[in-house]
């Protein structure tokens, strides 16, 4: 039962455009949601976060945007650089017992072209 | 950012021996350990939390006798991975995280485990 699900395998983007990658959750315990970057051979790095209490936080070039009544969001690169290429990994944590505990999606291999 | 270790970063061995992996905060004090396996093209699958001087709480479906875990102090938890089997092979990553919330987890850069 996959809870936390990027449905794109991969993406690809000119450098300067904007990159857009895209989570679907399906438990609704679910109230804090983070993206990491991964490069090959090393471990996730946390980007950025939002809590469920608010539908966008933005940090520089990278925006996340939560919709919380379709279970669904979205990362935003703008404006997409080459090395923002990554694999991209959205994750999920509850509260409560569970907390700390992330549910990663599969992934979305991001390929920004010069 | 902080840093977490992992070692080794990939380790082949025999079926039936047993493997032990070692992560550790180097900057930092985790007052919880996470372990993850990761099979190709899939997501990191939670195996099990740790917490400093207390036994680790494993995920449904993970077999705590298999899969060993030690959280001797506030900066290293192994795993240990007893008598493999090939179907064992996959990524294991560790993460720590120290006195925040979740994004206050950082991750080590994994293990490759092969078993022949």
């Amino acid at each position: 039962d996959q809870q936390v699900k990027q449905n794109s395998p991969s993406l690809s983007v000119q450098e300067g455009r904007i990159s857009i990658l895209n989570c679907d959750y399906t438990n609704s315990m679910f109230d804090y949601f983070l993206w990491y970057k991964k490069y090959p051979a090393e471990g996730p790095t946390f980007l950025i976060s939002i809590s469920s209490i608010k539908d966008k936080n933005e940090d520089g070039r990278f925006t996340v945007f939560l919709n919380k009544s379709a279970k669904h969001l979205s990362l935003h690169i703008v404006p997409s650089q080459p090395g923002d290429s990554a694999v991209y990994f959205c994750a999920a944590s509850a509260g409560g017992t569970s907390y700390g505990k992330l549910t990663f999606g599969q992934g979305t291999i991001l390929t920004v072209h010069p | 950012g902080a840093v977490v270790s992992q070692h080794p970063s990939r380790v082949i061995c025999k079926s039936g021996t047993s493997v032990k992996i070692e992560c550790r905060s180097l900057d930092f004090q985790a007052t919880t350990m996470f372990w993850y396996r990761q099979f190709p093209k899939q997501s990191l699958m939670l195996m099990a939390t740790s917490n400093e001087g207390s036994k680790a709480t494993y995920e449904q479906g993970v077999e705590k006798d298999k899969f060993l875990i030690n959280h001797a102090s506030l900066t290293l938890s192994t795993l240990t991975v007893t008598s493999a089997h090939p179907e064992d092979s996959s990524f294991y990553i560790c993460s720590a995280r120290g006195f925040g919330g979740a994004e206050t987890q950082y991750f080590g850069p994994g293990t490759r485990l092969l078993v022949l």
